[in-house]
């Protein structure tokens, strides 16, 4: 069964400091990656996709993804975070059933300190 | 282009009612999808739409329908509403084709409480 597992439900860190929000999935047959974010009472913004191609992957914002194949994992970084960044973000994992299904991890809340 | 619309954005229910949720995609995707998302499960996929057909379900009870339109805009409906189908109900729509896919663009969801 597909499962998409993010390891830090909340990640607080300061201003202007690095982060990482860890992602991994499992899954036995080839799957499309991404990372969404989610605004208070808002539905979710695209980050950053992987369908194919190069491993590592740039979205909006400053934040960027690398796909890791061997270790199922797609982990989202950012080198310097904003207090605007604050929000919850989703990593998800899409394959094809015959006919396609997405799976969401359970988020991470990203909570930016001045 | 206009983004993916849900009506209403909030609704009020009892137990036992039915209700119709609705979603306009994105034009030119023929592909839709509902979630559920809660505090407690997250975001659970609901069921895909592609060209009129259900492709994919997720593990809900049969009280969770849906229907798409030939226009590509989709209705979910949920009879016999218990109080912990109160949740955020988010559509998204893809242009993802019969074996590609692309992201999919998400609706601001429909905030259902049910008293």
């Amino acid at each position: 069964a597909q499962s998409v597992t993010q390891l830090d439900s909340q990640v607080p860190v300061f201003e202007e400091a690095p982060v990482e929000l860890r992602c991994n999935y499992s899954s036995s047959v080839s799957v499309y990656l991404f990372w969404y974010v989610q605004y208070p009472n808002q539905g979710l913004q695209l980050l950053l996709k992987y369908l194919s191609g190069s491993t590592l992957v740039k979205g909006i914002n400053g934040f960027e993804a690398e796909f890791n194949k061997s270790q199922t994992s797609f982990h989202l970084r950012k080198p310097s975070v904003h207090i605007s960044d604050t929000a919850e973000y989703f990593c998800a994992v899409t394959r094809n059933t015959g006919g396609f299904k997405t799976i969401f991890g359970a988020g991470t809340r990203l909570f930016v300190k001045a | 282009k206009a983004g993916v619309t849900q009506t209403p954005r909030y609704l009020i229910k009892t137990r036992g009612q039915q209700v119709t949720l609705s979603c306009s995609p994105i034009s030119g995707h023929r592909s839709v999808s509902w979630y559920q998302q809660t505090p407690g499960q997250g975001l659970q996929f609901l069921f895909e739409y592609f060209s009129e057909t259900q492709r994919n379900k997720g593990n809900f009870p049969g009280r969770f329908s849906g229907r798409q339109f030939s226009n590509s805009r989709s209705e979910m409906n949920v009879s016999t509403l218990e109080l912990g189908d109160s949740a955020l109900y988010l559509c998204a729509s893809s242009w993802a084709s019969e074996q590609t896919y692309n992201e999919q663009f998400f609706g601001p969801g429909t905030r259902l409480t049910v008293l």
